[in-house]
């Protein structure tokens, strides 16, 4: 199973951009990409975005197009995610996801990353 | 989007069954995946494809799929059980997962 750590807790003013990244244990011969889900205090699960990373396509939540951007580093088994114009409804913990070949589900999850927004 | 309903909050003792069930419009026919999360932990896969489980997951743990509802099963429940749960289907217009709001479970 693919292991995800994640990077550390952010802090951030309205308006600013956090950059959070994932480390993949390895990338096996049935990963397809990898998924972005948040989880804002309190509430459900939110799909953000995926990124194939055999061939960089992405996907975005509508709620979020045109702010997020994901991106992979195949060398260092990475994936980022960029989300700009933050705001105080974008304060949420942040999971990274690993998607398999064929698969619907996400069968690994990071441990999660806290940005907070606060002026 | 497809729309996923879940109660908000199941109860059940130790010892008997605990049944969380996901409503979705012909549910049936897509494949449902179920999530454990427990305070302060990232959400763990407990059932893929309707009912198969990882490996790692007890077999108290099953799921069924038919109609409009799907359903997470915990048999002989344990307080280790308690936690939040997440139903999940690919919506294929979107081309993306879709979650359920979550249920609570609770281990009287």
């Amino acid at each position: 199973q693919v292991q995800l750590v994640q990077s550390g807790d952010e802090v951030k003013i309205p308006g600013a951009s956090v950059k959070v990244s994932c480390r993949a244990s390895t990338f096996t011969s049935v990963t397809y990409g990898f998924h972005w889900v948040r989880q804002a205090p309190g509430q459900g699960l939110e799909w953000m975005g995926w990124i194939n990373s055999r061939n960089g396509h992405t996907n975005y939540a509508h709620n979020v197009q045109g702010r997020l951007t994901l991106t992979t580093d195949a060398s260092t088994r990475t994936v980022y995610m960029q989300l700009t114009g933050l705001r105080s409804d974008d304060t949420a913990i942040y999971y990274c996801t690993h998607w398999g070949e064929g698969d619907s589900f996400l069968d690994s999850w990071g441990q999660g990353t806290l940005v907070t927004v606060s002026s | 989007s497809y729309v996923l309903t879940q109660p908000p909050s199941v109860s059940e003792a130790p010892g008997k069954t605990a049944t969380i069930t996901c409503g979705g419009d012909n549910i049936g026919i897509k494949s449902v995946h179920w999530y454990q999360q427990k305070p302060g932990q990232a959400p763990l896969l407990v059932i893929f494809s309707d009912g198969d489980r990882p490996s790692g997951i007890p077999e108290r743990f099953s799921g069924s799929n038919s109609g409009n509802t799907a359903t997470l099963i915990i048999r002989r429940v344990e307080a280790g059980d308690e936690a939040d749960y997440y139903c999940q289907v690919w919506d294929s217009s979107g081309d993306h997962p879709v979650f359920g709001g979550g249920t609570k479970l609770t281990v009287l």
